[in-house]
């Protein structure tokens, strides 16, 4: 176990629609990650949260959002989903500042777009 | 801009064969590398990590990797494999030195692991 808990584990939603992930990262750790794994792909960085703020980014459009809540939680958000956005998608939780540092991912959560 | 190249998609092996995943990265400044497995059905687990030091790392399970900083490799290595390695395998790299930057890890595209018993 990595200690970093993700729900929903799977979910269908519509196109058009809009969906909410949720993460709860490692104790102690204070950045949260978001991956997209594509059926086949490795995942892809889409952004990372560090004291509640977006400090980095990957390429995906702005209607992937997110945030980090004080005890660093996050949530990630997809508006206008599209078919192509049917994907695990993955938290990882680090801890930042400290020199080679671990990223620990959670189990994920499936989502399915029809 | 860093990028993993991982040269094997799909490898099949017998009980007991050897294994060995290459893996070669882009990024011109110091970089942290790590092998993750992921089992079917289940999410991504850290084989092992380089950060510095010896170059020969040990994870879990009996693997290990070796990081050849001239050829900008670091190939996963199991003398002995067994039918529960098979799984799928990535390479990722996260690049060092931006001082209260980001940590942006960059996977492979991965490597199907199949051991035949």
């Amino acid at each position: 176990e990595t200690g970093v808990t993700q729900s929903p584990t799977h979910l269908i939603k519509t196109r058009g629609q809009q969906v909410t992930l949720r993460c709860s990262s490692q104790s102690g750790h204070n950045t949260v990650s978001w991956y997209q794994q594509a059926l086949g792909q490795g995942p892809q960085f889409i952004f990372q949260y560090y004291r509640e703020e977006e400090n980095g980014r990957g390429n995906f459009p702005p209607r992937f959002s997110g945030l980090q809540f004080p005890n660093y939680s996050s949530e990630l958000n997809v508006n206008a989903l599209e078919l192509d956005d049917s994907a695990l998608y993955l938290c990882a939780s680090s801890l930042q500042g400290i020199s080679g540092n671990t990223i620990y991912f959670g189990e994920g959560s499936w989502l399915t777009v029809v | 801009a860093q990028s993993v190249s991982q040269h094997n998609h799909h490898v099949i092996l017998s009980e007991a064969a050897s294994l060995e995943l290459g893996c070669n990265y882009s990024y011109g400044g110091t970089v942290n590398l790590f092998w993750y497995v992921q089992y079917p059905g289940q999410h991504l687990q850290l084989l092992l990590k380089y950060f510095s030091g010896d170059p020969l790392v040990k994870g879990i399970k009996g693997f290990e990797a070796e990081f050849i900083k001239s050829k900008f490799s670091f190939n996963l290595r199991k003398p002995s494999v067994q039918w529960s390695d098979t799984a799928e395998y990535f390479c990722a790299v996260n690049a060092v030195g931006r001082s209260g930057g980001y940590q942006k890890v960059t996977f492979g595209t991965g490597t199907k692991l199949q051991v035949i018993p």
